[in-house]
């Protein structure tokens, strides 16, 4: 599992309340990923982050933010929850190296009333 | 942007071989992969290929690229009860270490 660890694993909201939703990694890896998962559309990526302070957007980032003041930590803030974020969000770390593998984490199921 | 597409359900008899598909369009794909998500877990990587590469051959799994007709597919011969999950393919550029996922075929495995 390449030390990924998510939390919290199960989150119920109400629509408004800001939420956060944190990733962690053991494996001191430069490169880290937020993705949500919803039927029919895949995964996809909602931001991204090259190192400590430097993140990026990615296809489907409104609504969200993110920070990256540690290499191990890598939050996701929804900074008002609405029904549509409903979702299960995974992080993953990328791996630059012979064939920029990414590892994930367990999920985070959030649901938003 | 980049658009990667699957059928979204394949069944297969235990014992049959699975063949899942995949198209994509983004002609600078350099690596493609196929990752497997069993039931409350997370996404595993199940094999990838370099996109100068037509086939790659790894125990049960072959995957075979069509690099002039974009056309990425998996073949899990003696498919088991264990295989059935969703499985994802992807696509990444080259320098970049961005994937972007196709929807995903849910793979049922009957007894």
């Amino acid at each position: 599992d390449a030390g990924i660890t998510q939390s919290p694993r199960h989150k119920v909201t109400e629509t408004g309340t800001p939420v956060t939703l944190r990733c962690h990694q053991t494996e001191n890896h430069r490169y880290m990923y937020w993705y949500r998962q919803d039927p029919g559309h895949g995964l996809r990526l909602i931001h991204y982050s090259y190192g400590v302070k430097d993140t990026d957007k990615g296809e489907v980032s409104d609504g969200y933010s993110v920070s990256r003041s540690k290499t191990e930590d890598f939050l996701l803030t929804l900074e008002s929850a609405t029904s549509s974020q409903t979702s299960v969000y995974f992080c993953a770390i990328g791996v630059v190296g012979s064939y920029n593998e990414q590892f994930f984490g367990p999920g985070t199921r959030l649901t938003v009333l | 942007g980049e658009d990667v597409e699957q059928s979204l359900f394949l069944s297969v008899r235990e014992g049959d071989s699975s063949v899942i598909n995949c198209t994509y369009t983004d002609s600078s794909s350099t690596y493609l992969y196929w990752y497997k998500q069993e039931p409350g877990a997370g996404l595993q990587l199940l094999t990838y290929i370099f996109s100068n590469m037509d086939m790659k051959q790894d125990q049960r799994l072959t995957v075979l690229l069509n690099k002039k007709d974009k056309h990425l597919s998996l073949r899990i011969a003696d498919t088991q009860t264990g295989d059935s999950a969703i499985y994802f393919c992807a696509e990444s550029e080259t320098g970049a270490n961005n994937l972007f996922f196709g929807t995903g075929t849910r793979l049922t495995v009957i007894p």
